[in-house]
């Protein structure tokens, strides 16, 4: 069973502090990993992609990736609370026809002024 | 706005009813995704479509038929369903299928589905 595991919260921070979202997934062969944002009733925004290990920079936003743990994180910096939505991550795993985005049930973040 | 579009927006229909959901992307993608989102579940990945034939079906009902007529325009068209298949169907697209892992996906803004 190939999986993708998400803390479904809520994580609340206050603003201007660093939100911290985690994720682990099943598939030890899994290549490209995505970060996707859904606010309520809205469809997902994909805000970050990450292929290698170490930290990625995207303006107030990081991933970072570890392979050997099976592990990829997304942290929010100076958070604000237009970020307060959820955030799904997902994994691309292989199945039997090719590649498959693998989504976790999300991390609801909410961002207190 | 992603470059892909869904009608309606918001659909309501009885379990007899016969409906249809529409997607076009303006990506010029060659691969065409269907999604169920219901909650407190992840995201259930329903159909790929790549260039217009279908390669992936997640063991989903008959109920739901999904039409590609090319490669721009992806349809699911409803049949007898049942209140439990009230959820949000999200449309999304990708530049291929399966050929590389890497592939982002753009998703639609999805279409609220009420069976009653």
């Amino acid at each position: 069973q190939k999986e993708v595991e998400q803390n479904s919260g809520p994580l609340s921070v206050p603003e201007g502090a660093i939100a911290s979202l985690n994720c682990t997934y099943s598939d030890r062969g899994s290549q490209s990993f995505f970060w996707y944002r859904q606010y309520s009733g809205k469809s997902p925004e994909l805000i970050m992609f990450i292929y290698s290990n170490g930290d990625k920079e995207d303006g107030r936003f990081t991933a970072q990736l570890n392979k050997a743990s099976q592990y990829v994180s997304l942290l929010i910096r100076d958070s604000q609370p237009s970020d307060s939505a959820t955030y799904l991550c997902a994994v691309n795993m292989l199945a039997d026809s090719g590649y498959a985005l693998n989504f976790g049930k999300g991390t609801s973040l909410l961002v207190t002024p | 706005e992603t470059g892909v579009t869904q009608t309606p927006r918001h659909l309501v229909m009885g379990m007899t009813n016969k409906k249809s959901l529409k997607c076009e992307q303006h990506l010029g993608h060659n691969a065409m995704y269907w999604y169920k989102q219901s909650a407190k579940k992840p995201l259930e990945l329903m159909f790929v479509y790549s260039l217009e034939e279908r390669v992936e079906n997640n063991s989903v009902p008959s109920r739901f038929s999904p039409e590609c007529p090319n490669s721009s325009h992806l349809f699911l068209h409803l049949h007898t369903l049942q209140p439990e298949d009230s959820a949000l169907y999200l449309c999304a697209s990708s530049q291929d299928y399966p050929g590389s892992s890497y592939n982002e996906q753009f998703f639609g803004p999805g279409t609220r589905l009420t069976v009653l």
